[in-house]
């Protein structure tokens, strides 16, 4: 069975503060997908990134970047100088080749304040 | 493009009423569509998926049913509902190739009294 953890339930920084959101997972499965969705208050899940398990190169995007290491089965989220508007819920997902769906962690709470 | 359309936004329902909520995709054929959950302050839990029409595969066994009558739209139903239904609701398609993420809805919030 697939798992992902979240660790992480609630992080507060003050703005222009860099942050680490982690998360930890299981499979069994040679081959997978990792991904990292926000969610803010309106309640929609906004895709950010997708990893599969044959590319551990690690991603920046503008502020945002991902470090994801196979070894320790981590796929962590780091925001540079974090904004307000970065205020969200942040789930950590994996997904197998067959069914496709996506298992969450529990989401990690973050709340950047001015 | 592609696009997901899911509603109602909101619904508030008695207990013992029925259920039923939409989602349609445009812009694609033959998608994947999962509906999930997300109980207040809590993850994501899967509910249904399915590959094709008349396809649906139960995560869970639970007072709720879905059905895809059409390619590209995926409805979940309830007969009865109960208290512990109330929740986030999100559709969710994506294309049957691997390498890919899935798009969500905006979301239903039932909430059941």
């Amino acid at each position: 069975a697939q798992k992902v953890t979240q660790a992480q339930t609630e992080i507060s920084v003050v703005e222009k503060e860099d942050v680490t959101l982690d998360c930890v997972y299981e499979t069994r499965d040679t081959t997978y997908y990792l991904f990292w969705y926000k969610q803010p208050p309106s309640g929609e899940l906004v895709f950010l990134i997708r990893r599969n398990s044959f590319d551990e190169q690690n991603e920046i995007s503008g502020r945002y970047s991902w470090n994801f290491q196979k070894s320790t089965s981590s796929f962590n989220f780091t925001i540079t100088a974090s904004q307000v508007v970065d205020s969200a819920v942040y789930f950590c997902a994996l997904s197998d080749t067959g069914r496709r769906a996506l298992t969450f962690g529990s989401g990690t709470r973050l709340q950047v304040q001015p | 493009s592609q696009t997901i359309h899911q509603w109602p936004a909101t619904l508030v329902q008695p207990v013992g009423s029925p259920l039923s909520l939409e989602c349609t995709v445009e812009g694609t054929s033959n998608p994947n569509l999962y509906w999930y959950r997300q109980a207040a302050g809590r993850g994501l839990q899967l509910l249904f998926y399915s590959v094709g029409i008349g396809q649906i595969s139960s995560e869970v066994p639970q007072n709720l049913s879905a059905s895809r009558p059409q390619d590209r739209q995926f409805i979940l139903s309830s007969k009865k509902l109960l208290l512990s239904d109330s929740g986030f609701y999100l559709c969710a398609w994506n294309t049957p190739h691997p390498n890919t993420e899935a798009f969500f809805g905006q979301g239903t919030r039932l909430t059941v009294v």
